[in-house]
């Protein structure tokens, strides 16, 4: 079983779209939790953290839920801008990534 | 932008040579991790240091290595080359001691091995 595993995608959406993003993760000893972007042939970016509590940054919305050991992310009204493979990782002493979900929204 | 910097931007090696990738770290960043990403994947963690001493390393074989810095530089060895060793090589940062903070990548080094 691997480490961290997401959807594998693709997502195509229209603009406009509300799409989610799963995850899940298996060392429960797991002490912090992010979602990266990536753009096409760039390095991975800080999208947002993860809480416990749940945390929202305009239109992303992250959650956590430790005792089933998933992520999710959450894009309402996508943006054009908003195509990019999404990474899901999860920190214990050093950092774990998903293999990435990659999004396109179309016009 | 990260202020996190690599170096060669592109490399091409043949099977059985050694490579030697280079990152500088935002000063201040005591941690160093580098990472391999192959096409399609997710980064693979390799190793990381902290104050100049490994202190974490993932599935990797000992012909990968590394060594950082007092500067916040650091150095990826990788001997006797493979095909598979084709991939995009990023190495990131952070400011404490631990691994699971928030890292700021470089934009990577793209070794092709042929």
């Amino acid at each position: 079983r691997k480490e961290v595993e997401q959807d594998p995608g693709p997502f195509n959406v229209p603009e406009g779209a509300t799409v989610a993003f799963n995850c899940t993760y298996s060392n429960s000893a797991s002490q912090s939790f992010f979602w990266y972007r990536q753009d096409c042939r760039k390095e991975p970016k800080l999208l947002m953290s993860v809480y416990s509590s749940g945390n929202e940054d305009g239109r992303f919305t992250a959650q956590l839920n430790r005792a089933s050991q998933y992520i999710s992310l959450l894009i309402r009204d996508s943006k054009l801008s908003d195509s990019a493979t999404y990474l899901c990782v999860v920190g214990h002493n050093d950092m774990r990534f998903g293999a990435g979900t990659r999004l396109t929204v179309k016009p | 932008e990260t202020g996190v910097t690599q170096s060669p931007t592109h490399l091409i090696k043949t099977r059985g040579q050694q490579v030697t990738l280079r990152c500088s770290s935002q000063s201040g960043h005591n941690t160093v991790s580098w990472y391999q990403q192959a096409l399609g994947q997710g980064p693979q963690f390799i190793f990381q240091y902290y104050r100049e001493e490994e202190n974490g390393r993932g599935n990797f074989p000992p012909r990968f290595s590394g060594l950082q810095f007092p500067n916040y530089s650091s150095e990826l060895n990788v001997n006797a080359l493979e095909l598979d060793d084709s991939a995009l090589y990023l190495c990131a940062s952070n400011p404490g001691g631990g691994g699971e903070e928030t890292q700021y990548f470089g934009p990577g080094t793209r070794l092709l091995v042929l």
